[in-house]
């Protein structure tokens, strides 16, 4: 089964952008299906942070954004903050008629 | 409100079945997909499989096809995921997360608790 594959961990200060890159296929990102993240808190289900390739869901601040190109995408949170500090996964669909998830990345407020 | 409440946590020894379950409320639940997704200690999402309980259809990752059964009760709105023989390498939580599809772009906007499934002799 296919992977999407992200960074094991990106860091920042608080206040610095930081950007997680998604690396997919020809047969789900770049076969046009939607590409969507989750954040991960410590001991939490995973949430729903972008849909859509850049679309947020009401309530999450606008400080993350997403975009897809080829068969890529990618997630940046501008304005790290400490409550940042969570494990990202992205998440797309495949020709076979299944979903994949990204191999996650952990992001780390210095 | 939309809620996905799953059963609780399971400690079962290796060769043991079981079935856990994953109640959805707040939503027509036969028009909906419902995913399952493990997640072993320390490492990150596998996308198990898939069932849309209006017509029972089902998908498996290949990695997980003939390991476990997914299916459905929609008189009761609720999902199961089932082994017949539990391994070690089965111990992780499990997550149930409805699939919102537009067209054929689908993702998991509503999520369960997560079940911890702990196998050991």
């Amino acid at each position: 089964q296919s992977v999407l594959t992200q960074p094991p961990s990106v860091s920042g200060a608080p206040g610095q952008r930081v950007t997680i890159s998604c690396t997919g296929s020809s047969s789900n990102i770049g076969a046009g299906y939607a590409v969507h993240w989750y954040q991960q808190l410590p001991g939490t289900a995973p949430k729903l942070l972008i849909f859509g390739n850049d679309h947020r869901p009401s309530g999450v601040p606008d400080r993350f954004s997403g975009s897809k190109s080829g068969t890529s995408a990618s997630l940046a949170i501008s304005g790290l903050q400490a409550e940042d500090e969570a494990d990202y996964y992205c998440q797309s669909s495949d020709t076979s008629r299944s979903d994949v998830f990204g191999t996650g990345t952990k992001v780390t407020v210095l | 409100e939309v809620q996905l409440v799953q059963s609780g946590a399971e400690m079962k020894h290796p060769g043991e079945s079981l079935k856990i379950s994953c109640q959805g409320s707040g939503y027509n639940f036969i028009n909906y997909w419902i995913g399952w997704v493990r997640q072993m200690p320390g490492k990150g999402l596998d996308w198990m499989g898939i069932i849309y309980p209006g017509d029972s259809d089902t998908r498996y990752s290949p990695s997980f096809q003939g390991q476990v059964t997914i299916s459905a009760d929609k008189s009761i709105s609720t999902a199961y995921l089932q082994w017949t023989s539990l391994k070690a390498s089965d111990t992780a939580i499990y997550y149930c997360a409805r699939r919102d599809c537009s067209g054929t772009n689908c993702n998991f906007r509503y999520w369960g608790q997560g079940t911890l499934v702990t196998v050991s002799s």
